[in-house]
């Protein structure tokens, strides 16, 4: 069935470039996403990808996609202290459903 | 902007107790999901319903039923509150072709 793997945890200095990297299982998937919670508060859709682009940038995050690997990265660049947050991968299965990673927990240090 | 609310934001009930957590989007979605959300176990559908008064049981959805009588409004009715269903409860909605998922802000629910 379908899986999604990231890494659990993250830590950086405020400044610095975030990099969380995903793997997912399914091939067909279309589109590939990336959300964000904050403490106490749902998820957030930050961004996603088409699967037949190799990379997607929205201001300081740029998305990349390896579908060989099925590989996904979100970078952010100059991580600031209110990026600290749980960033989710998720993938589009049939029938408009999505399976979600078990979140990266990134913690920015000043 | 897309904006899906959650009826309660912190809800604690008693063991036995009939739950009732309503959800509403303001977009016209098709489709619309309940999700529970428990530390070390990430995120898990409940159910999910495609149209109105359609519905799809998803990975978890023992001890709760839902309701979809509206387009705009999905309910999830815990029929019998138990204390392994005390958790935060995450309601979302999604629009072909790219199906990204709106999130509410979630319901934290404690039974006791």
């Amino acid at each position: 069935g379908e899986d999604v793997e990231q890494s659990l945890f993250l830590s950086v200095r405020e400044g610095d470039s975030s990099v969380i990297n995903c793997t997912y299982t399914d091939s067909s998937s279309t589109y590939l996403y990336w959300y964000k919670q904050e403490p106490g508060a749902g998820l957030q859709l930050l961004t996603y990808i088409f699967s037949n682009m190799d990379m997607k940038q929205d201001q300081r995050l740029t998305v990349l996609l390896n579908k060989k690997d099925k590989h996904l990265s979100l970078r952010i660049a100059d991580t600031q202290t209110g990026d600290s947050a749980i960033y989710f991968c998720a993938e589009d299965t049939n029938a408009g459903k999505s399976t979600f990673g078990d979140g990266t927990t990134l913690t920015v240090k000043p | 902007d897309v904006k899906v609310t959650q009826s309660s934001r912190y809800l604690v009930k008693r063991t036995g107790e009939k739950v009732f957590l309503e959800c509403v989007q303001d977009m016209d979605h098709e489709n619309m999901f309940w999700y529970r959300q428990d530390p070390g176990l990430g995120l898990r559908l409940i159910y999910f319903s495609y149209d109105v008064k359609m519905k799809e049981k998803g990975d978890i959805p023992e001890g709760y039923s839902v309701s979809r009588e509206k387009k705009e409004r999905f309910s999830l009715i815990l029929e019998s509150a138990s204390t392994n269903q005390t958790s935060m409860y995450l309601c979302a909605s999604s629009l072909p072709p790219s199906y990204e998922q709106y999130f509410g802000p979630g319901t934290r629910l404690t039974v006791t």
